[in-house]
């Protein structure tokens, strides 16, 4: 009973290629991310969909589409791939923020399993 | 603009010893912290926040505002918290937007 999967695990392709990751999530969260892990480890934000509605693109070059069909699905495409996209990418979910005695709390991100890809 | 720093990238205890994995922000706003922890195999999952001011795994963290710190400690490592650990912080650098921006990571090893 899988709370965040993504498809594939292991993706290895050519440069040039075009490519596409899956994300789903069955706990009924508004917010959807995905994240890029380099081979130093350092995780960072690429996008945020909140209810089907891109709210953070970070600098990220516009080759990375992501699509977002419904609130439990966020896919990423990638296009004309290059060696330096391979990393690991993680697709994460969570509720909208909260708010408690007037202030703004963030709910914890679930993360998926992470995608390697291996661009050669 | 936020900023999380881990100044090591690796931690090595031995088992029974206390253990100290620092994090420090920078951040305009009133922060909003969190530890995140992926053992290995497994995904990235949330170990504490500064709100909650909980404890997990006998692990704990105070926010200090005055040092712009969120160090995350247990008193006696156990082997089981061998793991890759990640502070980050919830902000909205100005914006409406709010975003996780994480550190990059302390390797935990604890050793028998």
């Amino acid at each position: 009973d899988t709370a965040v999967s993504q498809t594939p695990k292991y993706l290895v392709t050519q440069m040039g290629n075009d490519k596409s990751i899956k994300c789903e999530q069955n706990l009924g969260h508004d917010t959807m991310y995905w994240y890029k892990q380099d081979s130093k480890k350092f995780l960072k934000i690429m996008f945020s969909y909140n209810n089907k509605e891109l709210i953070i693109n970070e600098t990220v070059p516009n080759r990375f589409s992501p699509k977002s069909p419904d609130k439990a699905h966020l896919n990423l495409h990638i296009n004309s791939l290059e060696l330096g996209d391979s990393a690991v990418y993680f697709c994460a979910s969570s509720q909208e923020h909260g708010l408690a005695g007037g202030f703004r709390f963030s709910y914890e991100q679930y993360f998926g399993p992470g995608t390697r890809l291996t661009v050669t | 603009a936020q900023r999380v720093t881990q100044p090591e990238k690796l931690l090595s205890v031995f088992k029974g010893a206390p253990v100290e994995l620092k994090c420090n922000y920078s951040y305009s706003g009133s922060p909003e912290l969190f530890w995140y922890v992926q053992y290995s195999r497994q995904r990235l999952q949330l170990l504490l926040r500064h709100i909650s001011r909980e404890s997990i795994k006998g692990f704990t963290a105070d926010l200090n505002k005055g040092e712009t710190s969120f160090h995350l400690k247990k008193p006696f490592a156990q082997e089981e918290d061998s793991a890759m650990y990640y502070c980050a912080l919830s902000g909205n650098s100005g914006g409406s937007n709010y975003k996780l921006t994480f550190g990059k990571g302390t390797l935990l090893t604890v050793n028998p």
